[in-house]
């Protein structure tokens, strides 16, 4: 299978700790999304990468969230010090840059819980 | 907050029936693209119309898109159980920079 791959798919933990989920984006694309969604909403945009480079952040994205794409090929998003509020899928896309048609390809999302 | 607006919210029919989704966006776009989503599930992407183009195909779909309105409409033609999902509208301002989703239509076609 090529396509984008997430893990976890399903998480949960209790208030206060910390979760790491990792996204392995299709080999070859050199864009990396991160979005979040929550129930009966649209997904809403966390952060993107193109290669290791993190060229723009939501300010979604508290600082008790990161990510890094330490070598330009998959990804980590770590919440610390968890909420309740954080309860949601965090869907993970990539892309290939290749001009006017860029579409981005999305995984099957981590389903978050926080208790 | 989001930028696009479905409507209707929910849409239920009958097998073999069309299925009309729109779409509304409120700034300047590069592209338009429509996704589905099964629930629990991740995105599927449907179709990408372009800011300088009018109307799309793709199998049982058609997309049109009017820049002047800042509006779009999604149709799927014949419609099948196997299409009942959530339909979602993205925008993005430029090609690759990030994507503004709607609130989605949840649509139920019934056998």
């Amino acid at each position: 299978d090529t396509g984008v791959s997430q893990n976890p798919r399903h998480k949960i933990t209790k208030r206060g700790q910390n979760v790491t989920f990792r996204c392995d984006p299709i080999s070859e694309h050199n864009r990396l999304y991160w979005y979040r969604q929550t129930l009966g909403q649209g997904p809403e945009f966390l952060t993107y990468f193109q290669n290791e480079a993190q060229l723009e952040k939501s300010r979604l994205l508290s600082d008790r969230f990161s990510a890094e794409r330490p070598k330009g090929s998959f990804s980590t998003l770590e919440i610390q010090r968890t909420e309740q509020g954080d309860s949601a899928m965090y869907l993970c896309a990539s892309s290939l840059i290749r001009g006017p048609r860029e579409t981005q390809y999305f995984g099957p999302g981590t389903r978050l819980l926080v208790l | 907050s989001q930028q696009g607006e479905e409507d209707p919210q929910a849409l239920s029919i009958q097998e073999g029936e069309n299925a009309t989704m729109n779409c509304s966006y409120k700034t300047s776009i590069n592209n338009l693209q429509w996704y589905r989503q099964n629930s629990g599930r991740g995105l599927v992407h449907l179709i990408l119309i372009r800011s300088n183009e009018r109307e799309k195909h793709s199998g049982r779909l058609r997309v049109t898109l009017d820049t002047s309105k800042k509006s779009s409409s999604l149709l799927i033609t014949a419609s099948r159980a196997a299409d009942t999902a959530s339909y979602f509208c993205a925008t993005d301002k430029t090609s690759g920079s990030r994507l503004t989703f709607g609130e989605g239509t949840q649509l139920t076609v019934n056998p």
